[in-house]
């Protein structure tokens, strides 16, 4: 069976910190990788996602994740947080076809910006 | 319209009501999705529709019945709930798109189960 692991649950860092945050997955075969982020009390918004092709990820509000195969890992990445980023971050993936939006979330980082 | 609307908010209900949560998407898309999400927790997927036909039921108990009146709308009929039934229902739509399913979600409904 598929799963996701975040191995951070709560990051705390001051503003200008850089962040990564890391994700596994086990799945051998094809995968769609995703990050979301949950600002409080809103809904869950698609930061990046990777399908195929080039390994490392541009997203919104200057976020990157780069999927490395070998690793089985797909690490969000921004080199300078701002108090806005306050979040709950979501890695997720949908094991390739036959799994229709079928999203297997890790369990969630916290991430704690402070002024 | 790149929007996924679920109303309502915010619902509280006893063990013996009966209530219903709606979903709306008018961005064309062929699947729609019920997924549910406890406080602290990841979203946990409940069941999928495609082209308006249940493709999967991640064994939801009963108590929880989904319809899809038409490609547009997205509804959850919920009765004899538990109080562990509490949670915020997220709905969600998504497209195929470049190898991979984009999905969007809907700001969730707030449930109460007193």
């Amino acid at each position: 069976a598929q799963s996701v692991s975040q191995h951070n649950h709560h990051v705390i860092l001051s503003e200008a910190a850089s962040l990564e945050l890391g994700c596994n997955y086990s799945y051998g075969g094809t995968v769609n990788l995703f990050w979301y982020v949950q600002y409080p009390g809103q809904h869950l918004q698609l930061l990046l996602k990777y399908f195929s092709g080039d390994p490392l990820v541009k997203g919104i509000k200057g976020f990157e994740a780069e999927f490395i195969k070998s690793k089985f890992s797909f690490n969000l990445r921004k080199p300078s947080v701002q108090w806005s980023d306050t979040a709950e971050y979501f890695c997720a993936v949908n094991g390739g076809s036959g799994n229709t939006g079928k999203l297997i979330f890790g369990q969630g980082t916290t991430l704690q910006v402070k002024p | 319209d790149t929007e996924v609307t679920q109303t309502p908010k915010h619902l509280v209900m006893g063990m013996t009501n009966k209530k219903s949560l709606k979903c709306e998407q008018h961005m064309g898309h062929r699947a729609m999705y019920w997924y549910k999400q406890k406080a602290k927790k990841p979203p946990e997927l409940m069941f999928v529709y495609s082209y308006e036909k249940l493709s999967i039921n991640e064994s939801v108990p009963s108590r929880f019945s989904p319809e899809c009146p038409n490609s547009s709308l997205l509804n959850l009929h919920l009765h004899a709930l538990q109080p562990e039934d509490s949670a915020l229902y997220l709905c969600a739509s998504s497209l195929y798109l470049n190898g991979g399913e984009k999905l969007f979600f809907g700001s969730g409904t707030q449930l109460s189960v007193l």
